[in-house]
């Protein structure tokens, strides 16, 4: 029973494509996130979503488009894709202030 | 802006050997988590410290945190081969704690 879902775990796509990486989460968790970690492991907060409301956009292209359709779901949406956006993006949730995150297990993306 | 800063970045260490990293971050917060990455892998929770002076332990690893110095650190006792991995440590910040991350400590114990 996973936690915290992430599909696809790979995804290779070319330049200027469009694509989606989608994200649930099994635990009742109120607020769901979108991490990026780039090539040298470093990583930066995306988006948060709270009970469907978008609250944390940080500083994204806006071809970056974050959707959630319900509190479990929170998908990403990327939108003519370049070179730069090859990371690994995890998706996140948590249950109340301050408690821990569970994170899903990543998507590794390449852009060729 | 805050800031976190872990060191050391790398570390190499012998099996059995004790050592700990450093996690310092700039401005105030009272919610302070460790991590571990393996190769490849997601991001597993170690640790949650909600307050000053708080201590917690689990099999060879231990945490801290000071928040009027604003340092955590994370003790290895007897290192094992098995507790090589990256370790982050990140700091929560505004009403809805979006972690700010150090850059990571990628720790190798040596046989």
């Amino acid at each position: 029973d996973t936690a915290v879902s992430q599909t696809p775990k790979y995804l290779v796509t070319q330049m200027g494509n469009d694509k989606s990486i989608k994200c649930e989460q099994n635990l009742g968790h109120d607020t769901m996130y979108w991490y990026k970690q780039d090539s040298k492991k470093f990583l930066k907060i995306m988006f948060s979503y709270n009970n469907k409301e978008l609250i944390i956009n940080e500083t994204v292209p806006n071809r970056f488009s974050p959707k959630s359709p319900d509190k479990a779901h929170l998908n990403l949406h990327i939108n003519s894709l370049e070179l730069g956006d090859s990371a690994v993006y995890f998706c996140a949730s948590r249950q109340e202030q301050g408690s821990g995150y569970t994170f899903g297990s990543g998507t590794r993306l390449t852009v060729v | 802006e805050l800031k976190v800063e872990q060191n050391p970045l790398f570390l190499s260490m012998q099996e059995g050997k004790n050592y700990t990293i450093y996690c310092n971050y700039s401005t105030t917060s009272d919610r302070l988590y460790w991590y571990r990455q393996d190769p490849g892998k997601s991001l597993e929770s170690l640790f949650v410290l909600l307050s000053n002076g708080a201590v917690k332990q689990e099999g060879r690893l231990m945490a801290s945190l000071d928040t009027k110095a604003r340092l955590s650190t994370l003790h290895i006792t007897a290192a094992v081969h098995d507790l090589s991995a990256t370790y982050f440590c990140a700091v929560g910040r505004g009403s809805n704690y979006q972690l700010i991350w150090g850059a990571g400590t990628k720790l190798i114990i040596k046989p």
